[in-house]
């Protein structure tokens, strides 16, 4: 199975300042197809999780433009340009490359 | 807008079958593809599988042997079940839609709690 690597654990913030979680492959996630099944979730403390960011960086309808997605092959990055109070929660990747489909371990965003 | 409801029982005893349903309206099962996924305590995520609209399934290899998904499309409703639980299938269970060809859940359900004791 693919295993993805995030990193932080967790990551303390104030609002307003900018962060990252990175998320390793133990595989390239690049398809044959030549798309890159790399996604980003948002699970926020007693909710369902919610889409962010799709293929590598396209960002799901809704989720404001501070949010950003870059990376290929085995190395992801997820930015927050500016955290806000409703961006704390839980981050995920999980990719679809390939089967089984797998989740990163999380990263905890907590404000400082 | 889609909506997805899960719904099943909360406890389920060590050996038996946890069976869950997935109630969909404002989108059709027989589009795209539809997936089950549990959260452990603490973070850890999983994809159990899922059902395409045509009725095919796909499953992670770890349930392979456990796992049955089907869907009831009169109803526009799927259907998880899982054999033989213990103590480690403790976790919430979501469903989810999953667009096909951009592949990534991108409406889920609120989840349900399942508890695994004696």
């Amino acid at each position: 199975d693919v295993v993805l690597t995030q990193t932080p654990p967790t990551l303390l913030a104030t609002i307003g300042q900018s962060v990252s979680i990175s998320c390793r492959s133990s595989q390239s996630l690049l398809h044959s197809n030549g798309n890159t099944y790399l996604n980003w979730l948002l699970q926020r403390t007693g909710q369902s999780p919610q889409p962010l960011i799709y293929l590598v960086s396209k960002l799901e309808s809704g989720v404001p433009n501070r949010f950003s997605g870059s990376g290929s092959g085995t190395d992801f990055t997820l930015k927050i340009s500016g955290v806000e109070a409703e961006d704390l929660g839980v981050y995920y990747c999980m990719q679809f490359t390939h089967y089984p489909w797998t989740f990163g371990g999380g990263t905890k965003l907590e404000l400082k | 807008e889609v909506q997805l409801q899960e719904s099943g029982p909360g406890l389920v005893k060590p050996s038996q079958s946890l069976s869950l349903t997935c109630s969909v309206t404002g989108y059709s099962i027989t589009s795209n593809y539809w997936g089950w996924i549990r959260k452990f305590p603490g973070n850890k995520m999983e994809w159990m599988g899922y059902i395409s609209y045509s009725g095919s399934t796909s499953y992670n290899p770890s349930l392979k042997s456990r796992i049955s998904i089907t869907r009831d499309t009169s109803k526009n409703q799927f259907f998880l079940q899982l054999n033989s639980v213990t103590t480690e299938d403790t976790a919430t269970y979501y469903c989810a839609r999953c667009l096909a060809a951009i592949w990534y859940f991108d409406f889920w359900g609120p989840g349900t709690m399942v508890t695994v004791s004696s």
